[in-house]
């Protein structure tokens, strides 16, 4: 049964616009969660993350929204560039993450000129 | 520093015979996941190592999967005999101190079983 699920599997948006990545988590001892981007044949790389004590983190033109009451967080990306195309993972983990991350099937982003 | 190092980038083989995927993690970090990638089920966790000591391998699917971390340094994941529902991406990932710490991600290793 998935914990962290990502239900749109693509999502196209036209460049300068913004995107809006979105993630639901049905596992209420989450608290810690992060946002992971992948190329073709590359390992996912860190993007942005966020504490269950906030509703918001920012880093440039990435922003995470966390709602705890509705397991749900969203990736914001504006304006979404071309270098923007990849496939995004939202994932989570629980009491510190010692025990790694669970993770979305990922969305792939793909940024239309 | 160069990363978390993985090989093969490609294997190709034939039902029931023996793969092993090497991992190189990045020097210093504690903690080592190896983690399946598949359309259907996206990134699963399948084992992690905590000091070279196996912490979790409740993601393993079955026996016929193993891991093992003889030093700092190296990890193995082998199946045997492989079947052709193992072909996947299969990722190695380091981190400094595990915690709520990022994971330094490999380019994984594209499995295909015949």
């Amino acid at each position: 049964d998935q914990q962290v699920k990502q239900n749109s599997p693509s999502l196209s948006v036209q460049e300068g616009r913004i995107s809006i990545l979105n993630c639901d988590y049905t596992n209420s001892m989450f608290d810690y969660f992060l946002w992971y981007k992948k190329y073709p044949a590359e390992g996912p790389t860190f993007l942005i993350s966020i504490s269950s004590i906030k509703d918001k983190n920012e880093d440039g033109r990435f922003t995470v929204f966390l709602n705890k009451s509705a397991k749900h967080l969203s990736l914001h990306i504006v304006p979404s560039q071309p270098g923007d195309s990849a496939v995004y993972f939202c994932a989570a983990s629980e009491g510190g993450g010692a025990d790694g991350l669970t993770f979305g099937k990922g969305t792939h982003l793909i940024i239309q000129p | 520093d160069a990363g978390v190092i993985q090989s093969p980038r490609h294997e190709v083989t034939e039902m029931g015979q023996e793969v092993t995927l090497r991992c190189k993690p990045i020097s210093g970090h504690d903690y080592l996941f190896w983690y399946r990638q598949t359309m259907m089920r996206g990134l699963e966790l399948l084992i992690y190592f905590n000091n070279n000591v196996p912490i979790d391998d409740s993601g393993m699917p079955e026996d016929r999967f193993s891991a093992k971390m003889p030093n700092a340094s190296f990890s193995t994941l082998k199946i045997q005999p492989s079947e052709p529902r193992d072909s996947a991406v299969y990722f190695c990932a380091s981190s400094p101190t595990g915690g709520n710490e990022k994971l330094f991600f490999g380019s994984g290793t594209q499995l295909s079983v015949l």
